[in-house]
């Protein structure tokens, strides 16, 4: 079958770093997505990841490894605008996890 | 440039009722794609198009129809609408062609069923 796993839920401190993770299985692989979503609106685009290794941008990295079905995302200097769920999709983003919150505290 | 836009925002139906969803983009993308959201499960695929004329079923598509007459226009349309139907929908567009296609989100619509 075809399956993304992701924890449900989050919490981290203002400033601190997060480590969300990602784990598919799925019979076709042509990248991984993550998208925010802020509550109540529709997911943006975050990242794109192809090959193993991590991609960078500003305060948001991606880290894929294709072999173990793996992916995080992290993110760095958390504000409190960061609150928001975490969607991690695969296979032509058909196949979508079901997102983690993650809450940010002062 | 509006993007995508989705048309009603919220709607309130009993159960039996049928209606449309309109979603409209601008950006000239081959892909389109509706999904529903329902609390803990993530986005769920109902139907898409890779290109006007063509529709394909996704990963929930019973209970629901589709049409893509014009590469801008991709309607859902729930026949007989059923309380299990409740759920927010968001329809997506895309570029066609290798595997980076960051999909565009339209701001959704909230559809409860009596």
């Amino acid at each position: 079958g075809q399956n993304i796993d992701q924890p449900t839920e989050m919490t981290a401190t203002e400033g601190a770093i997060v480590q969300i993770n990602c784990t598919y299985q799925t019979s076709g692989f042509n990248g991984l997505f993550w998208y925010q979503q802020h509550a109540g609106e529709a997911p943006t685009f975050l990242s794109y990841n192809v090959l193993d290794g991590l991609e960078e941008k500003g305060r948001f990295s991606s880290f894929l490894s294709r072999s173990k079905g793996y992916s995080y995302l992290l993110l760095k200097e958390l504000q409190m605008k960061d609150s928001a769920s975490y969607l991690c999709a695969v296979c032509c983003q058909l196949i979508w996890g079901a997102g983690t919150k993650l809450i940010i505290k002062p | 440039n509006a993007g995508v836009t989705q048309t009603p925002k919220f709607r309130v139906l009993k159960t039996g009722q049928s209606m449309t969803l309109l979603c409209a983009q601008d950006m000239n993308h081959e892909y389109m794609y509706w999904y529903r959201q329902d609390p803990g499960m993530g986005l769920r695929l109902i139907h898409y198009s890779v290109g006007e004329g063509t529709t394909a079923k996704g990963e929930v598509p019973d209970g629901y129809n589709v049409s893509r007459l014009k590469k801008q226009n991709f309607l859902l349309g729930l026949e007989s609408a059923a309380p299990s139907q409740t759920s927010v929908y968001f329809c997506a567009s895309s570029t066609a062609g290798g595997s980076y296609n960051e999909q565009f989100f339209g701001p959704g619509t909230r559809l409860t069923v009596l």
